[in-house]
């Protein structure tokens, strides 16, 4: 258990509709990041958050939308769902000072988009 | 910006065989180095890293790892594997000075057959 909590562990909705998925970080840990894992693209980063403030953002979309709130936890929001958002969505988090690179994975949330 | 290629997806070997899974990564920039270890149904796990110092590193499980820059690879090698080895493992890099967010290679799925 890496002490990353994401909710829910599965979610199965329609095209055109939106969805929160919830992470709560390690005790501790201001930074939290957000990848998404497809068979075709892989493991892509899709944004960081540390301390509640955007840090970095890679390959997310438009319509994808997260934030980090006052507590720590951070949700990332997905509208107008398509086929292709169809994935498993990696909430990590690391704490500053740590060494370069050491976050910790939560188990996943498992997007179906029917 | 930096991507990572894992040259081998599927690595089948037997019991106390050793192994060899390879990664070649791109940047313009100066870069970390990590393995990440995802056994069946969970999260990514920290397997080694390497960010300065000897270019050989060690995880507490007998994995190694070197990086070798004149080659841009970072390869992960295990003398004798066993059955519990098996998982899927992903490099990746990381920007030095820059946000901390991993890029990771497609992973390489390691099955370790009795």
């Amino acid at each position: 258990d890496s002490g990353v909590t994401q909710t829910p562990k599965h979610l199965i909705t329609a095209t055109g509709q939106r969805v929160t998925l919830r992470c709560s970080p390690r005790s501790g840990d201001l930074s939290v990041y957000w990848y998404q894992q497809s068979l075709d693209q892989g493991l892509q980063f899709l944004i960081q958050y540390y301390n509640g403030e955007e840090r970095a953002k890679g390959n997310i979309l438009e319509r994808f939308s997260a934030q980090q709130f006052p507590d720590l936890h951070s949700e990332l929001n997905l509208s107008s769902l398509e086929l292709g958002d169809s994935a498993l969505y990696f909430c990590a988090s690391s704490l500053a000072g740590a060494p370069w690179g050491t976050q910790y994975f939560g188990p996943g949330t498992r997007l179906t988009v029917l | 910006a930096q991507s990572v290629t894992q040259l081998d997806s599927q690595v089948p070997v037997f019991e106390e065989a050793p192994v060899e899974l390879r990664c070649n990564y791109s940047s313009s920039v100066s870069v970390y180095l990590f393995w990440y270890v995802q056994y069946p149904n969970q999260g990514l796990q920290l397997l080694l890293k390497y960010l300065s110092g000897s270019t050989l590193v060690e995880s507490i499980n007998g994995f190694e790892a070197e990086f070798n820059k004149s080659q841009t690879s970072f390869h992960l090698r295990k003398p004798s594997v066993h059955i519990s080895d098996t998982a899927e493992y992903f490099c990746a890099v990381s920007e030095q000075g820059g946000s901390e967010k991993l890029v990771f290679g497609k992973g390489t799925k390691l099955t370790v057959n009795p």
